[in-house]
């Protein structure tokens, strides 16, 4: 089965909203990786997130590893916030992440 | 710099021809990780290198081949390309296999 769920597959926004993204996974995992995409673009880092809580700007992610599931947080969302989203949790000691398929996120002005 | 950069950005193929795609990062990571994207599939690692050490993934380790001239460069190899490898090929690097960085991907269609 899938190793890595993510929830919700897509989420509309109407700007100034809040978000809150989903990431359950069945494997072990050393850390937790969350990026973000553009259409057309690069992956890029939001958090590198071993356990815990960590803020940036108006993002939060929290790894909570026994329970097997991190969290995403978009406060007051914007619209160049639009974009998928992807969790991967870093497995084993080779660094190798396993992908979910990523959260759609429409922000609407 | 977090930097990571990938030639071609697109990549035309012919079945049965080679396919060379090349990677690139300067900061020094001595992990270069190689994964393949298919539309409504998520990102699945092929190999990665671990210095000078090539790590190749069970199901695809027939399929891909990999260099690794120095610290900077990685690339990946189709000896003979089939339809079936059309994809997007995003490479990335880390340092201690943790935070990975990742290149803005290879398009490869193969026709």
């Amino acid at each position: 089965g899938q190793q890595v769920q993510q929830s919700p597959a897509s989420l509309v926004l109407q700007e100034g909203e809040n978000a809150e993204l989903q990431c359950n996974f069945s494997t072990s995992l050393n850390s937790m990786q969350w990026f973000y995409q553009r259409p057309g673009g690069s992956l890029v880092s939001l958090f590198y997130n071993p356990s815990g809580t960590k803020h940036s700007g108006r993002l939060t992610s929290t790894t909570v590893i026994k329970e097997r599931r991190s969290s995403l947080h978009i406060s007051s969302s914007q619209t160049t916030d639009s974009g998928t989203y992807l969790c991967a949790p870093l497995t084993g000691n080779t660094g190798k992440l396993i992908f979910g398929l990523g959260t759609t996120l429409q922000v609407q002005p | 710099d977090t930097t990571v950069k990938q030639n071609p950005r697109y990549k035309l193929a012919r079945v049965g021809k080679p396919v060379n795609l090349i990677c690139s990062q300067t900061m020094n990571h001595d992990t270069m990780y190689w994964y393949q994207k298919k539309p409504n599939q998520a990102p699945k690692l092929l190999l990665f290198y671990y210095d000078k050490i090539l790590n190749r993934e069970a199901d695809t380790f027939e399929k891909f081949q990999s260099s690794r001239p120095n610290n900077s460069f990685c690339s990946l190899y189709i000896g003979s390309a089939g339809l079936e490898y059309s994809a997007m090929y995003l490479c990335a690097s880390s340092r201690d296999r943790y935070e990975q960085y990742f290149g803005p991907g290879t398009r490869l269609t193969v026709l």
